[in-house]
């Protein structure tokens, strides 16, 4: 199975709150886990990943938790500002031949309220 | 210009129309990706290149048509869409056999009559 399955669809959180988005995986050949982050208008650029010899990763205000054996993660965003709304995907990819190929969860919109 | 260049951004054509959809990248990659965004749903893969050869067809309708004649442009040719192909189309590329971090297009966004 191919499948990423991301939560919530949506969230709402207050400024300087946590914001967490969650995400599971069946493929157990993947081995990259990137999350992504699109402004209205704009492609999706990368945030933050994180490859499964590691529990956590932390970059700023972001961090993606890794739990290999229950094959999920997510992402936590600290200090959450106005500026961080967007949409969050998270994603999975394995080796295969010569391009790597991400499967991509659903989305989260992610509203942070002033 | 710098990174993935997607033209046009925005695409009304009717059912019969052909049209064309042009991305260039200036990021020195050597894949390049063609994906679908539709509202609430995961984006699609649709088509990879790399070295400039097709390695992946994700059972995409044959009214798309790819083609990569270099390593830096990627087309999506269009005939005979239907209205449920209305949507974004993003490109991206990377470094084919990198970490896999691909680098998006702002996209086309595509509405079909």
């Amino acid at each position: 199975q191919q499948q990423v399955k991301q939560s919530p669809q949506s969230l709402i959180v207050q400024k300087g709150g946590i914001s967490i988005i969650n995400c599971a995986y069946e493929n157990t050949a993947f081995d990259y886990f990137p999350w992504y982050q699109q402004f209205p208008g704009k492609g999706p650029a990368l945030l933050i990943a994180i490859r499964p010899d590691v529990s956590e990763k932390k970059e700023g205000r972001f961090t993606i938790s890794f739990n290999k054996s229950a094959k999920q993660f997510s992402l936590h965003i600290m200090d959450s500002q106005p500026g961080d709304s967007a949409t969050y995907f998270c994603a999975a990819s394995g080796a295969s031949g010569s391009a790597r190929q991400l499967t991509f969860g659903s989305g989260t919109q992610l509203t942070v309220l002033p | 210009e710098t990174g993935v260049t997607q033209t046009p951004r925005h695409l009304v054509m009717g059912m019969t129309n052909k049209k064309s959809l042009k991305c260039e990248q200036h990021l020195g990659h050597n894949a390049m990706y063609w994906y679908k965004q539709s509202a609430k749903k995961p984006l699609e893969l649709m088509f990879v290149y790399s070295l400039e050869e097709r390695v992946e067809n994700n059972s995409v309708p044959s009214r798309f048509s790819p083609e990569c004649p270099n390593s830096s442009h990627l087309f999506l040719h269009l005939h005979t869409l239907q209205p449920e192909d209305s949507a974004l189309y993003l490109c991206a590329s990377s470094h084919s056999g990198g970490t896999g971090e691909l680098f998006f297009g702002e996209g086309s966004r595509l509405t079909v009559l």
